[in-house]
């Protein structure tokens, strides 16, 4: 079991307010994603770190905002939620190195914007 | 472009029996290919891992192929069970960035009855 874990896991929440999903891991590692996964769908990268104040947007736009002060947190910030926000949302993280790609998943969270 | 396609969509099997995933990728340059077992409502887990060089790997009662020539790969079941029903993700990696960039398929669901 990998250790890495994400709160909330389910969040229900109205339109226009603002959350924050929080993501932290304990294996040390410098990667940290952000994925975003519709049901019978693939994964979607939407945010990534090579490691600390470093943060890039992923292949898919998202109107989402992410940080890196600490190693271990990688928390996602959406100012004003929409129902098209409504999705599964899963981190990740690996550690560096060619032969260290193997991301390691959080449980995810399932967001609802009604 | 990279792409990753996965058959069938989905699948229903007894409990006992056997079965196959299919994986077709278009990703170059090749780095890796992982299968992921995904539960309904968790992150991915991976299964298994094999570089150009390797054809088969085994773990348990999961064993993926494959070949790199056709850009093909399998993920045979043997003897399922009710646990095994899950989203199984073929995932290739490429060694032509530094993020070791994932190409993820939109996973065949697999459900397995009694």
């Amino acid at each position: 079991e990998a250790d890495i874990y994400q709160t909330p896991r389910y969040l229900v929440i109205g339109t226009g307010k603002k959350i924050t999903l929080e993501c932290s891991q304990t294996m040390g590692h410098d990667k940290m994603y952000w994925y975003q996964q519709d049901p019978g769908m693939e994964l979607h990268l939407i945010h990534y770190s090579y490691g600390v104040n470093s943060t890039e947007k992923g292949d898919l736009s998202s109107e989402s905002t992410v940080s890196r002060i600490r190693t271990e947190h990688f928390p996602l910030t959406l100012e004003s939620a929409r129902p098209s926000h409504t999705s599964q949302y899963l981190c990740a993280s690996s550690g560096s190195g060619p032969s260290n790609n193997e991301q390691f998943f959080g449980p995810g969270t399932r967001l609802t914007v009604l | 472009k990279n792409q990753v396609e996965q058959s069938p969509q989905s699948l229903i099997i007894l409990e006992g029996k056997n079965c196959t995933l299919q994986c077709n990728y278009t990703v170059s340059p090749f780095s890796n290919l992982r299968w992921y077992k995904q539960d309904t409502g968790r992150g991915p887990v991976s299964l298994t891992i094999m570089t150009f060089s390797e054809n088969t790997k085994s773990n348990g009662r999961y064993t993926a192929t494959l070949d790199a020539d056709t850009k093909q790969s399998s993920l045979h079941i043997t003897a399922s069970q009710l646990s095994d029903s899950a989203s199984y993700i073929c995932v290739v990696s490429d060694r032509g960035s530094t993020l070791g960039r994932l190409y993820f398929g939109r996973g065949t669901q697999l459900t397995v009855w009694p």
